[in-house]
């Protein structure tokens, strides 16, 4: 049973471009949840997903957008990169309203 | 404003030396209480989640336990393989299913 996938591992962007980020869910699961993890720091929510629809929203700008598939996956995208947006980006993926995320191994993303 | 605090930042132990690590919360309302091991470059492993206070749950060497303002992880003769980065998260009632996770709690257990 493959648990949660993130693709690409690590990702190198300059500042003012555009960037997706990809997720798959553990097998069965139908909720979908990012996270912006930065150095030192425990993560911080940026979205959740459920049935293709924005279900919850943390404190980040529309520059962060996603989007969700028939098939559960999912993708967060980020618009006109900044310094500030380096940092490791965490998907987690659960049945809804159920309190156990599977997190995937997250998206290594540097902005030069 | 509604804030997570762990501590220590980080603990050096001795292989099978116990220790606990504390999970402090200033939330109005809390639903949940979650922790994770992340082993570095890695996400976040779901070990335990407690709802109320006076619970306790337990796997293999660690065991967690729940007040109305704080939680601990305790840590029963640690070994080498258990050190990583712990992290404590708090879900608040009413619906919101924002979890707001402290900065974490770096245990490293020498042999």
């Amino acid at each position: 049973d493959a648990g949660v996938t993130q693709s690409p591992t690590h990702l190198i962007k300059t500042r003012g471009q555009q960037v997706t980020l990809r997720c798959s869910p553990k097998s069965g699961h139908d909720t979908v949840s990012w996270y912006q993890q930065a150095l030192g720091q425990g993560p911080q929510f940026i979205f959740q997903y459920y049935e293709e629809e924005e279900r919850q929203r943390g404190n980040f700008p529309d520059r962060f957008s996603g989007h969700q598939f028939p098939n559960y996956s999912s993708e967060l995208n980020v618009n006109a990169l900044l310094l500030g947006d380096s940092a490791l980006y965490l998907c987690a993926s659960s049945l809804l309203d159920s309190d156990t995320q599977y997190f995937g191994p997250g998206t290594r993303l540097t902005v030069l | 404003e509604d804030q997570v605090t762990q501590s220590p930042e980080a603990l050096r132990l001795q292989e099978g030396e116990s220790s606990s690590l504390n999970c402090s919360y200033t939330v109005s309302g809390l639903r949940g209480l979650f922790w994770y091991r992340q082993d570095p470059g890695k996400g976040p492993e779901f070990l335990f989640t407690l709802y109320s206070a006076g619970e306790e749950k337990e796997k293999e060497r660690l065991k967690a336990t729940l007040t109305k303002k704080e939680s601990f992880l305790h840590i029963t003769a640690p070994k080498p393989e258990d050190s990583a980065t712990y992290l404590c998260a708090v879900q608040l009632s009413g619906g919101s299913y924002i979890p707001t996770f402290g900065r974490g709690t770096s245990l490293i257990v020498h042999p």
